[in-house]
């Protein structure tokens, strides 16, 4: 069955520590990966998108992400993170063909300490 | 509009009650999707709509809920004789186009309903 798979419920980190958030999903074929991150009472909003070619892709806020097709994976990076980025994190995959679902991992929360 | 708007933000009902939620996509965004959002949990998907098409309904969880999408814009989402379970944030995005194009999707910040 096809399932994403982000096995950190909670993450804390110090401010101007580094992160890496994991992701590992389960599909037929590569699809188009994602990584969406949800403040309090908003929206999803994208912080990157990747769909074929380098697979370290850049994306807005300082965050990456690096794709490899050897482990299913699609971890979120951020060299030095600010508190600001407390939120939730959500890893998706969406099929390259044929339907159009996103499939969405339970998410991660991050916890900046000052 | 510049971004996907939801109405409304907060919606107190009580059980038993119908309610519908709206959703304005991106202008020109053929595609539209709702999802459901428990607390703590992730996403889960509703419905889909291309233009003012559904093809998958598959995720509407009983036959008390049911959507629809007019103009290719608007779509209204409504839960008659709400269940204290049906208590939820509901998100409503949006994308230029479906059928598993590389496209992404953009969300409004949804709408909190909560079933007393």
């Amino acid at each position: 069955a096809q399932s994403v798979t982000q096995p950190d419920i909670h993450i804390t980190v110090s401010e101007g520590a580094s992160l890496e958030l994991r992701c590992n999903y389960s599909y037929g074929a590569t699809p188009y990966l994602f990584w969406y991150v949800q403040s309090p009472g908003q929206g999803l909003q994208l912080l990157l998108k990747y769909f074929s070619g380098d697979t370290l892709v850049q994306g807005i806020k300082g965050f990456e992400a690096e794709f490899k097709r050897s482990q299913s994976s699609f971890n979120l990076r951020k060299p030095s993170v600010h508190w600001s980025d407390a939120a939730e994190y959500f890893c998706a995959v969406s099929p390259t063909s044929g339907t159009y679902k996103y499939i969405f991992g339970t998410g991660t929360r991050l916890k900046v300490l000052a | 509009g510049a971004g996907v708007s939801q109405s409304p933000s907060n919606k107190v009902t009580e059980k038993g009650k119908d309610v519908e939620l709206r959703c304005d996509p991106i202008s020109g965004h053929t595609a539209l999707y709702w999802y459901r959002q428990r607390l703590g949990q992730g996403l889960e998907f509703l419905i889909y709509f291309q233009g003012n098409s559904a093809p998958d309904k598959s995720g509407l969880p009983s036959d008390r809920f049911s959507a629809e999408r007019t103009g290719e814009s608007v779509s209204t989402l409504t839960i008659q004789r709400t269940q204290q379970e049906d208590s939820a944030v509901y998100l409503c995005a949006s994308s230029r186009t479906g059928g598993g194009s590389n496209q992404p999707q953009h969300f409004g910040d949804g709408t909190r309903l909560s079933i007393l």
